[in-house]
């Protein structure tokens, strides 16, 4: 079953803040993270593993509250370089190996 | 350098006829992935392989095939039988580990 993301798109300017969220009905194993620009191919951002820590790099990081099946995506001080759609993909705990499934994806537009 | 190429970038596809998209690893991931992506609703897992000669359905398998022969390989054949084949379609590998998936640049299929 998909993950539902929110919101649906964003609008920022420069130097906001964002947060994405993505929530699943199932138990999860891992959430992953990546951005699409438009026309090319997903980038992986992080992932973030049941009983792992949060991560984060730069003004990206992330979160996974296990108990709700949430995962939470934060984005500060964006750049003009953040723009794109953000998609969360979720493995689930019964399935084999690392099979993931994208949610819909968040619009992120930063402007200047 | 390693990475996932694909090709052709455009197709174009007359009705009734197969087409068969191409998709090269030199990253010796032994897990790749097809995934179709239509505005608005994410990524949506077609095929997988986790291993050579060893292929898995997805969640919207149905008039499409694909072959798993050599490891760097996982051609998908998009069939006449596919009713809606007008989309973005992107190869995937993973090595099983925490670096996430690894996407080829895409190809855009119109059936004309």
């Amino acid at each position: 079953q998909q993950p539902v993301q929110s919101p649906q798109a964003v609008i920022l300017r420069e130097g906001e803040d964002a947060v994405i969220n993505c929530s699943s009905s199932k138990a999860l194993y891992s959430v992953h993270w990546y951005r699409q620009k438009h026309g090319e191919a997903p980038v992986f951002l992080m992932i973030l593993l049941k009983g792992g820590e949060q991560k984060g790099h730069d003004k990206i990081s992330a979160s996974f509250n296990e108990k709700k099946q949430q995962s939470s995506l934060y984005l500060t001080a964006s750049q003009l370089s953040y723009s794109g759609t953000y998609f969360c993909g979720t493995e689930k705990e019964e399935t084999s190996g690392s099979r993931l499934t994208f949610g819909e994806g968040t619009q992120l537009t930063v402007n200047p | 350098d390693g990475g996932i190429t694909q090709s052709p970038k455009y197709l174009f596809r007359k009705e009734g006829q197969n087409v068969t998209l191409s998709c090269e690893q030199n990253l010796n991931h032994d897990a790749m992935y097809w995934y179709r992506q239509d505005p608005g609703q994410g990524l949506r897992l077609i095929y997988y392989s986790q291993i050579v000669n060893d292929f898995q359905k997805g969640d919207i398998a149905e008039g499409y095939s694909v072959s798993r022969e050599k490891k760097e390989s996982f051609p998908l054949t998009v069939t006449s039988a596919q009713k809606n084949p007008t989309a973005f379609y992107l190869c995937a590998s993973d090595d099983g580990g925490v670096n996430g998936y690894t996407f080829g640049s895409g190809t855009r299929l119109t059936v004309v």
